[in-house]
């Protein structure tokens, strides 16, 4: 198995609403990614999981909140989000982050919007 | 600090047609480049990897690239577009230097027409 799964597709939220995303691996991989991608721009790193401890922020307000509950699973907690906030959200895996060779595994996204 | 640049912001091509997508590297140790490609609303979906092994690389869909140190270059090709190539393709550099954290470049969308 060589997929990534992220839940939910879309996701339509207010300002002042809690919503989670969820990114799912099974392929024992111990490196996990959130990225944040708007339109027509390249991904930009927010996130970065290596064997289930938070390694890498890439200064990202703390209204994003990440959490690897086991090494399979990584979520991404959203609360009192801004509309600029609004794009998707790609979730990425690979076998660590100690080689360049791995290359990233990614998921299909999840499409935010911030009312 | 390792960095990459795509040359084109778009390349727009005729089906049958060949296609080059330009990518040049900076970086102070031995690189690992990546090319992937995304199709609207989708993820990012690897096309090929160079490790420091054979500088001409094959990848999925008759794409292949070829690393030139002398060039700091790792150019993306295919003999003939095929509508479905149509999408947005990013170059990526990961070195020691900077902890192996991927270097995504802005991005070429290809266009192909008919």
């Amino acid at each position: 198995d060589t997929e990534v799964t992220q839940t939910p597709k879309h996701l339509v939220m207010g300002m002042t609403n809690k919503k989670s995303l969820k990114c799912e691996q099974h392929m024992g991989h111990r490196a996990m990614y959130w990225y944040k991608q708007k339109a027509k721009k390249p991904p930009e790193l927010m996130f970065v999981y290596s064997y289930e401890k938070l390694s890498i922020n890439e200064s990202v307000p703390s209204r994003f909140s990440p959490e690897c509950p086991n090494s399979s699973l990584l979520n991404l907690h959203l609360h009192a989000l801004q509309p600029e906030d609004s794009a998707l959200y790609l979730c990425a895996s690979s076998q660590t982050m100690t080689s360049g060779i791995n290359e990233q595994f990614f998921g299909p996204g999840t499409r935010l919007t911030v009312l | 600090a390792q960095s990459v640049t795509q040359l084109d912001s778009h390349v727009s091509v005729s089906e049958g047609t060949p296609v080059l997508l330009r990518c040049n590297y900076s970086s102070s140790y031995s690189p690992s480049l990546f090319w992937y490609v995304q199709h609207p609303n989708k993820g990012l979906q690897l096309l090929l990897k160079y490790t420091s092994a054979a500088t001409l690389v094959k990848g999925i869909n008759g794409f292949e690239a070829e690393f030139k140190k002398s060039e700091t270059s790792f150019h993306l090709t295919k003999p003939s577009a095929h509508m479905s190539d149509a999408a947005e393709y990013f170059c990526v550099v990961s070195d020691r230097g900077g902890s192996y954290i991927p270097t995504f470049g802005r991005g070429t969308s290809l266009i192909v027409h008919p």
